[in-house]
């Protein structure tokens, strides 16, 4: 059974600094990696996919990485602001949206 | 654009009433699906469509029930509530169920608790 792990649970760092938010799973048989962004009280809205055949994707000042046959991937955020403060997950899938596997999140806090 | 709309956004119910949680989305999407979850656990599908009329169990189904009359409207209905299944629950549409084209919509979650 696939299990996905986000570590650490919470962060939280001062405004300005780049930070790495990193994501583990047991089994490389993925056909994708998605990483979340979760606001208090919102639901799940996605910011960067990975399919398995790609080692990196980029938006704006975020970029996934996923080293398939390792199971990881992490996500960077250059220069931290305080809007950036949400709740992070990871979901890794086989194909199909109905056999995606969540990581618990990592909280990040950026501090003014 | 209203997008995937929840209700109600919070419940508290007793041990063994039943309720129904309330997801409807405008965007003509033909998967749906509810997802559980709880502190320090990832997401949680409980139950799936992939249109008006198919429905399918996902992960931890036990004590949920659903129904797909229409494309818009995926009720989640608790049939004897306990209290572990206090939990926020999310529903979540796409315009497939194939993930790496179909990113998923989520909707703002509904926090239940049982006493």
């Amino acid at each position: 059974k696939q299990e996905v792990t986000q570590i650490p649970a919470a962060l939280s760092v001062p405004e300005g600094e780049n930070l790495v938010l990193n994501c583990s799973f047991t089994d490389s048989a993925i056909y994708n990696l998605q990483w979340f962004r979760q606001d208090p009280g919102k639901g799940l809205t996605s910011l960067l996919l990975i399919q398995s055949s790609q080692r990196e994707q980029t938006s704006g000042r975020l970029n996934a990485s996923l080293d398939k046959s390792s199971g990881r991937s992490t996500l960077y955020i250059a220069a931290s602001q305080p809007g950036d403060s949400a709740t992070y997950l990871c979901a890794v899938s086989r194909g199909n949206n109905n056999d995606m596997r969540f990581g618990a999140g990592t909280r990040l806090t950026v501090k003014p | 654009n209203a997008g995937v709309t929840q209700t109600p956004k919070f419940q508290v119910l007793k041990t063994g009433q039943s309720m129904t949680l309330q997801c409807a989305q405008d965007m003509n999407h033909e998967y749906m699906s509810w997802y559980r979850q709880d502190p320090g656990m990832g997401l949680r599908l409980i139950h799936y469509s992939v249109g008006a009329g198919i429905t399918d169990q996902g992960e931890v189904p036990n004590g949920y029930n659903v129904s797909r009359s229409t494309t818009e409207d995926f009720p989640l209905r608790l049939l004897s509530a306990a209290p572990s299944q206090t939990s926020v629950y999310f529903c979540a549409s796409s315009s497939g169920h194939f993930s790496g084209a179909n990113v998923l919509t989520f909707g703002a979650g509904s926090r239940l608790t049982v006493l």
